[in-house]
């Protein structure tokens, strides 16, 4: 059985750009969410998709937003990029939004 | 309001036990969660553990929850250096929220031969 799959493993970008990042939750997930991971701020919740509808958002601007698809992958795009978005971003996947959320190994974006 | 917290180091020697140690705030949490991150890699789920048990026991990890002071911990059996890594607890979101996991801000896990 895949894992969840995230591309691309690493990015980097110059501010100012934008940035969309992918992720294919496991086959029969219907809920997709993504955190950013920083040193400093730890692992922080950015949103959760379930059934292509946003359910959840966390304490980010609005450059951050995503969107689900169909087949429950998932997108998440980061405009007007800035030195502190730097981040390791994860998503995790799940059956039921409960048990068990499935990480994937993340995309590592360096803005320069 | 919503907080989780860990002590940030623990330092073990090859062999012994190590126990990681939680506190969570809110009270009306249904599961509760353990990550392993090793460098450069994402999550691991570990285990879990639903609010209406008190332990968990998963071949050499056993979560112990106590739900009246709102902590959790986890212990680890006869620990390896392959363990070496940073756990991290997390909580599910209350109600509405029932999508996000609220984390904390990881342990690191230092295994000595």
């Amino acid at each position: 059985k895949a894992g969840v799959t995230q591309t691309p493993r690493y990015l980097i970008k110059t501010r100012g750009q934008q940035v969309t990042l992918s992720c294919s939750p496991i086959s029969g997930h219907r809920s997709v969410s993504w955190y950013q991971q920083t040193p400093g701020q730890g692992l922080q919740f950015l949103f959760e998709y379930f059934s292509e509808t946003q359910r959840n958002k966390g304490n980010f601007p609005g450059r951050f937003s995503g969107r689900q698809f169909s087949n429950s992958r998932s997108e998440m795009n980061v405009s007007t990029l800035e030195l502190g978005d730097s981040a390791l971003y994860l998503c995790a996947s799940s059956l039921n939004r409960g048990e068990g959320y499935t990480f994937g190994s993340g995309t590592r974006l360096t803005v320069v | 309001g919503e907080d989780v917290e860990q002590s940030l180091f623990l330092s073990v020697r090859e062999g012994d036990s190590s126990v990681i140690n939680c506190t969570y705030t809110d009270s009306s949490s249904t599961y509760l969660y353990w990550y392993k991150q090793e460098p450069g890699a994402g999550l691991q789920l570990l285990t879990y553990i639903f609010s209406n048990m008190d332990m968990k026991q998963d071949q050499r990890l056993t979560v112990l929850l106590n739900k009246k002071d709102k902590h959790l911990s986890l212990r680890i059996a006869d620990t390896q250096t392959g363990d070496s890594a940073i756990y991290f607890c997390a909580e599910k979101g209350p109600g509405n929220q029932g999508g996000k996991l609220i984390f904390g801000q990881g342990t690191e896990l230092s295994v000595k031969p």
